[in-house]
């Protein structure tokens, strides 16, 4: 079962510039994450925010969430061609078990 | 560093064979997973294992097994490999208790069924 959508499916811009994700859910949750996956790579775990968190930053990251919505959004600012990746929201069911979406693919160009 | 091994990262196989895909993990997690990942389907749950000897069908199981004798070791088992699970393969894992905790992945084996 899939939990999340993210959107858009694809994004591109060009170094500099900030890069918006949004996901969506279908059930409550108590918390959600993001993670990245370079092409043809394991996920690796961007940031976590708890079902009774608002905003969270990371860096160049920032995560919101709003539980009334059921979505999630992840900025990425002053995008670099490194960040070029796929996305993707995860949120959490028993014993952890994440339901993911089906991923954003970002590309930076130079 | 945390590290979770995938021992295999590309395999081709033929149909009717026996696959086993294993993983293991040194961060002495109590969770670990099996995902596939198909493009346009996002990640998809096999199994999962929350202690040794456990396992819990996770949303697509069917036509795959899962053996974990030892807590670092999880073992992803296609018994008669079809087409249709030719697939990226990633194997995971987490510590136990509370939800959030962080989940680590391996680096995905290709698996390609011909």
């Amino acid at each position: 079962s899939q939990q999340g959508e993210e959107d858009p499916q694809a994004l591109s811009i060009q170094e500099g510039e900030n890069a918006t994700m949004n996901c969506s859910y279908k059930t409550s949750i108590n918390n959600l994450q993001w993670y990245r996956q370079n092409s043809g790579r394991g996920l690796v775990h961007l940031i976590l925010i708890r079902s009774n968190e608002r905003e969270k930053h990371s860096g160049r990251l920032r995560v919101t969430l709003d539980t009334s919505k059921k979505s999630s959004s992840l900025l990425i600012t002053a995008s670099r061609a490194a960040d070029t990746a796929s996305y993707f929201c995860a949120t959490d069911g028993s014993f952890q078990k994440l339901v993911f979406g089906t991923g954003t693919r970002l590309l930076v160009s130079p | 560093d945390v590290k979770v091994t995938q021992s295999s990262r590309y395999l081709v196989k033929r149909t009717g064979e026996k696959v086993f895909l294993e993983c293991v993990q040194d961060m002495d997690h109590e969770n670990m997973f099996w995902y596939r990942q198909d493009p346009g389907l996002g990640l998809r749950l096999i199994y999962f294992s929350y202690d040794v000897k456990m396992k819990e069908k996770g949303d697509i199981p069917e036509g795959y097994s899962v053996s974990r004798e030892k807590k670092e070791r999880f073992s992803l088992i296609l018994e008669s490999a079809s087409t249709n699970q030719t697939s990226m393969y990633l194997c995971a894992s987490s510590s136990g208790g509370s939800s959030g905790n962080t989940i680590y992945f391996g680096e995905g084996s290709w698996l390609t069924v011909v």
